[in-house]
């Protein structure tokens, strides 16, 4: 059984183009993440969701949106990309709890390929 | 700024040895520290968590160590297998503020049979 798993698994576009990714987990978690890897691996978050409610925005352009429509589904909407959306996307989910205590369960990653 | 550091070049050892891979941070007061996994196409997996008040924590052949003094932690694989290779992540997650955890860019270990 897929505990995170993330659709699709590769995506390669042109600029300028609007694409989704879809996440679910089906762990019984309460917060999902997005989180973003460069080339250089650095795993940066960018969202982060709790039962559909966002709490956690960091500094990410606002071409990115993302959507929870139940606490097992977060999509990530991205409009208008860049060459520099070029990286592989990963959604985790963890249960909720002390801070810094949940361990973080991730899927399989998307990689995006702006052309 | 804050930083979390890990050695970017590979670590290459033999087998049977013991890896010992390293995690620094500056501008920190981390509660937690956990290290994961990430093997080549695939999502990071939690191997071990830490809190700032345990000097150590092992795990089968994993022992982690935690020194908030000098600000670091030491990640040992002892017996090293070939099916050890991969990337280790560290990640640090603070008491307070946002549930998010801030990660290491990893250091890539290459266990040679």
């Amino acid at each position: 059984d897929t505990a995170v798993s993330q659709t699709p698994k590769y995506l390669v576009t042109q600029m300028g183009n609007d694409k989704s990714i879809k996440c679910e987990q089906n762990l019984g978690h309460d917060t999902m993440y997005w989180y973003k890897q460069d080339s250089k691996k650095f795993l940066k978050i960018m969202f982060s969701y709790n039962n559909k409610e966002l709490i956690i925005n960091e500094t990410v352009p606002n071409r990115f949106s993302p959507k929870s429509p139940d606490k097992a589904h977060l999509n990530l909407h991205i409009n208008s990309l860049e060459l520099g959306d070029s990286a592989v996307y990963f959604c985790a989910s963890s249960q909720v709890g002390f801070r810094g205590r949940e361990t973080q369960y991730f899927g399989p990653g998307t990689r995006l390929l702006v052309l | 700024s804050q930083k979390i550091e890990q050695n970017s070049e590979a670590l290459n050892i033999q087998e049977g040895k013991t890896a010992t891979l390293t995690c620094n941070y500056t501008n920190y007061s981390p509660a937690y520290l956990q290290w994961y996994r990430q093997d080549p196409g695939r999502g990071p997996v939690f191997l071990l968590l830490i809190r700032e008040n345990e000097k150590e924590k092992r795990k089968e052949r994993l022992k982690v160590t935690f020194d908030t003094t000098l600000k670091q932690s030491l990640f040992h694989i002892t017996a090293s297998q070939p099916a050890d290779s991969a990337t280790y992540l560290c990640a640090l997650a603070t008491d307070t503020g946002r549930r998010a955890l801030t990660f290491g860019s990893g250091t890539r270990l290459q266990v040679q049979p």
